[in-house]
């Protein structure tokens, strides 16, 4: 199985702010990485693919990058919406696995 | 707009055999990929497996001795039956559609809302 490895586990931060996530996998992936954000009692919600390509809805300020074992998310001029928690997931394999997932608080 | 709700019961005693069925609205089943993701409480997300549009199933190698996946397209929904329950399987299940986007890259697009799970006797 391909292990994934998120950091920080959880980061506060303010409105306006830019926050980066970062996604480490065990082997190389290329770019087969997707994230997603999760908010509280609510299912996962897709926000990019092929680790930089947003999902349709998705707001610019949500920014994917890296390929092999490195990703990063970003979120730019952070909003009151994006309190929440964010996994990456990698598509090169099955078993699909997840991230720990981040916790990005007020 | 595709839709996925899931159906089942809230509480099972362990040793049990879990039954689980994902409805789906809104689009047919006979594309992309159905899968089974789970979340305990308070925890991450785990992958459960996939049937896919025509029949091909895939498990999770961790519970795969104990999944089965099954499809229905005249209903158009699909179902997890896990057995031999203990407490570690309390968790939120989520069926979710799978979608191929070019390049061959996959992503979990549309997830139902989840349906809680008590392991309990």
């Amino acid at each position: 199985d391909i292990q994934m490895t998120q950091s920080p586990s959880s980061l506060s931060a303010s409105v306006g702010d830019t926050v980066t996530i970062a996604c480490r996998t065990s082997q190389s992936i290329s770019k087969f990485l997707n994230w997603y954000q999760q908010k509280p009692g609510k299912a996962p919600n897709l926000l990019i693919y092929a680790a930089s390509t947003l999902q349709s809805g998705v707001p610019s300020r949500f920014r994917g990058s890296g390929s092999g074992t490195d990703f990063t998310l970003t979120i730019s001029s952070l909003q009151p919406e994006d309190f929440a928690t964010y996994y990456c997931q990698q598509s090169y394999n099955a078993p699909k696995t997840f991230g720990q997932g981040t916790k990005v608080e007020i | 707009q595709v839709q996925l709700q899931e159906s089942g019961p809230g509480l099972v005693k362990p040793s049990e055999t879990l039954s689980l069925t994902c409805f789906v609205s809104g689009d047919s089943i006979s594309s992309d990929y159905w899968s089974w993701i789970r979340q305990p409480p308070g925890k991450g997300l785990e992958w459960i497996g996939f049937i896919s549009y025509s029949g091909r199933t895939n498990y999770s190698p961790s519970l795969k001795s104990r999944v089965t996946m099954s499809m229905d397209t005249s209903k158009n929904q699909f179902s997890l039956k896990l057995s031999s329950l203990t407490a570690a399987d309390t968790a939120i299940y989520y069926c979710a559609r799978e979608v191929l986007y070019t390049g061959s890259y996959f992503g979990f697009q549309k997830w139902g809302q989840g349906t809680l799970v008590t392991v309990s006797s």
